[in-house]
């Protein structure tokens, strides 16, 4: 099977724009969670996307949302870009099982996000 | 916020000697992963341990979990240059919760 795809790879914005991050999870995982990656706050848990529907969410401010279509794939946008948020952000996908718990994620490469 | 936090920070090794890192958290969980991160990449999953399982194998690596102390290992054995990155240990209770993460740098 193939890996989890995010796209693009890279980017550079400036401060006020906005930013769309493409992920593929692995064929046959519905769920879907985005996780930025700074030197100084680590990884950290934005949200998590399920059947199309947002069903778990971390301590980011509102302009960070996402979205997930019917086939699984996902976008997460970032609005009014600021310089804290350059960032690697990394999408994992995974199984579902019971109780909205999921099995082990797995990582897409990421998109290296820079801001100026 | 990060769950847990990693022991040692950073690590040098000879090849073929073996790298012990420690990983504690704070709250109950679900189950406990291992990842290996290569320079700014993508994290690559090494293991899952469940909270009631104790200790688990897969290839050269060794995770224990001792969830009454909160705490994990992991152990990677006759260490290779190619196992040089930075290996992060989570807790998964409907998201993953990131220790800051150990350096491995494995001398040839």
């Amino acid at each position: 099977k193939a890996g989890v795809t995010q796209t693009p790879r890279y980017l550079i914005k400036t401060r006020g724009q906005q930013v769309t991050l493409s992920c593929s999870p692995i064929s046959g995982h519905r769920s879907v969670s985005w996780y930025q990656q700074t030197p100084g706050q680590g990884l950290q848990f934005l949200f998590e996307y399920f059947s199309e529907t947002q069903r778990n969410k971390g301590n980011f401010p509102g302009r960070f949302s996402g979205r997930q279509f019917s086939n699984s794939r996902s976008e997460m946008n970032v609005s009014t870009l600021e310089l804290g948020d350059s960032a690697l952000y990394l999408c994992a996908s995974s199984h579902d099982m019971a109780g909205g718990f999921t099995d082990t994620q797995y990582f897409g490469p990421g998109t290296r996000l820079t801001v100026l | 916020s990060q769950q847990g936090e990693e022991d040692p920070q950073a690590l040098s090794i000879q090849e073929g000697e073996n790298a012990t890192m420690n990983c504690s958290y704070k709250t109950s969980i679900n189950n406990l992963q291992w990842y290996r991160q290569n320079s700014g990449r993508g994290l690559v999953h090494l293991i899952l341990i469940r909270s009631n399982e104790r200790e688990k194998h897969s290839g050269r690596l060794r995770v224990t979990l001792d969830t009454s102390k909160k705490s994990s290992s992991l152990l990677i054995t006759a260490s290779r240059a190619a196992d040089t990155a930075s290996y992060f240990c989570a807790t998964y209770d409907y998201k993953l919760s990131f220790g800051a993460g150990t350096t491995v740098t494995v001398r040839a």
